[in-house]
Formats: structure tokens, sequence, C-alpha cells
């Protein structure tokens, strides 16, 4: 299994330009997430899925839309581009929300927005 | 979920023990307590969790006080390779009394000198 993955490992965007993260999990997990983690801070939880189909908000949701039409990906994207976005991106996954305990987290994507 | 507190940071030598406190005097009788941490420049990873009785496992100790206000995260014999922020999170093993939201604090900063 490749695990949780995420592509691009970094990216630089302008200010107002828009993109997706993508998210991936090839371990048939119900349940994904998306975090930010700032410079010397903890983790914020941006949105998160329970199963397809299925996408709440977390922590600090705003910017950001993200869908769930299948299992396996969960794409992030920036609907226009802040400095204040600026952040390394995880995404995780669980094998289900009542194991949500157990998430494992993707290597991250380094975003810096100009 | 209720809210846990733990240093900011801690320093321990290299092939000693490490003791790794966490305080959650609002911990309700069907909270969790969870571990997790997280590599330089990696995303988190979980550790250990439990209820009530002290957990072992391959990575690591959890003892938890007789009144469940607060834990300890036992490493038995530090290496480099564990500095890490380590996180101490709560989570209701009810699902009738939570969100499906995980919420990382600040955690503690392990230093691991030679």
């Amino acid at each position: 299994n490749a695990g949780v993955t995420q592509t691009p490992k970094f990216q630089v965007l302008k200010t107002g330009q828009s993109m997706t993260l993508q998210c991936a999990q090839d371990m048939n997990h119900e349940y994904m997430s998306w975090y930010r983690q700032d410079p010397g801070m903890g983790l914020r939880l941006i949105h998160y899925s329970v199963g397809a189909g299925i996408t709440d908000q977390g922590e600090v949701p705003n910017g950001y839309n993200v869908s769930r039409s299948t299992t396996e990906d969960f794409p992030l994207r920036l609907l226009s581009a802040a400095p204040s976005q600026t952040s390394v991106y995880f995404c995780a996954s669980s094998y289900s929300r009542t194991r949500v305990y157990e998430q494992y987290f993707g290597p991250g994507t380094r975003l810096t927005v100009t | 979920d209720a809210k846990t507190t733990q240093p900011n940071s801690m320093e321990s030598n290299e092939e000693e023990p490490v003791h790794l406190p966490c305080n959650h005097s609002t911990i309700s009788g069907t909270d969790y307590i969870h571990w997790y941490r997280q590599l330089p420049s990696q995303g988190p990873e979980y550790v250990i969790h439990g209820l009530t009785s002290n957990v072992n496992n391959r990575m690591a100790s959890l003892a938890i006080a007789e009144d469940r206000k607060s834990s300890t995260l036992i490493l038995h014999r530090a290496t480099l390779r564990d500095a890490a922020v380590y996180y101490c999170i709560l989570r209701d093993r009810l699902p009738m009394n939570r969100d499906d939201k995980i919420i990382f604090g600040k955690g503690t900063r392990l230093h691991i000198l030679p």
C-alpha cells in the first residue's frame, strides 16, 4: 500500500490564483481530513469527510472547498489564494469515524502564496 | 471534546526515559486519551491511546492517573529519532457525545540531547 499520498509536494502561487491540492489513499478508509500547519504552530482542521459524498467544516474552513466523490480521493481547493494561506497542508485518513483516533497522515504539501 | 494542557517544550538526554505530561482536568468518563507525535518535516503519526488502564505498545507506554485528570506518555529509552512534537488529545468513545473532528493543540516539543 502507498498509504496517503499528496501532490504536489511544493507549490508557489500568486495572490488570487486558484489551485487544488490532491490527496489519495489506497487503504479503503472512510474518514479523510485536511489540516494546515503554520510555522511553530499545531495543526488546525480545515475540512473532513466521514465517507464518499459527505463533507463537513473544521476549525478554519474559510477560503477552502472540498468534495468527496470517491472513497479514495479528497481534494482541497483554494478558491482565491491569499498570503495568509501560506502553510503546510496535511491530508489524513482513518478506517472510519469510529476509529478516527488512528489517523494516517500524508507527507504534506508546502504552499507559499506571494 | 475536553481540553488538554501540555508543556510547550521539554529536554531529555539520549538513552534515558522521557515522561511527557498531559493535564486534562475536565475529562469525561467516556473520553479516550490519545497521543500522536510529529517528526520534523513529516505528518503526525499515531502513538498510543487508552481509557483507564495503563497501556503499552512497541512505541511507548501510557500511564493514566487514577482520577484520569492527567496522563503521561513514557518513552522508555529516548533516541535522537524521538525528537518530535507530541500531542495529547481527548476523544469521547461514544458517538452520541462527539463530533467527528480531531482537534490538535500545540503539543510538546521534545528535544533529545546527545
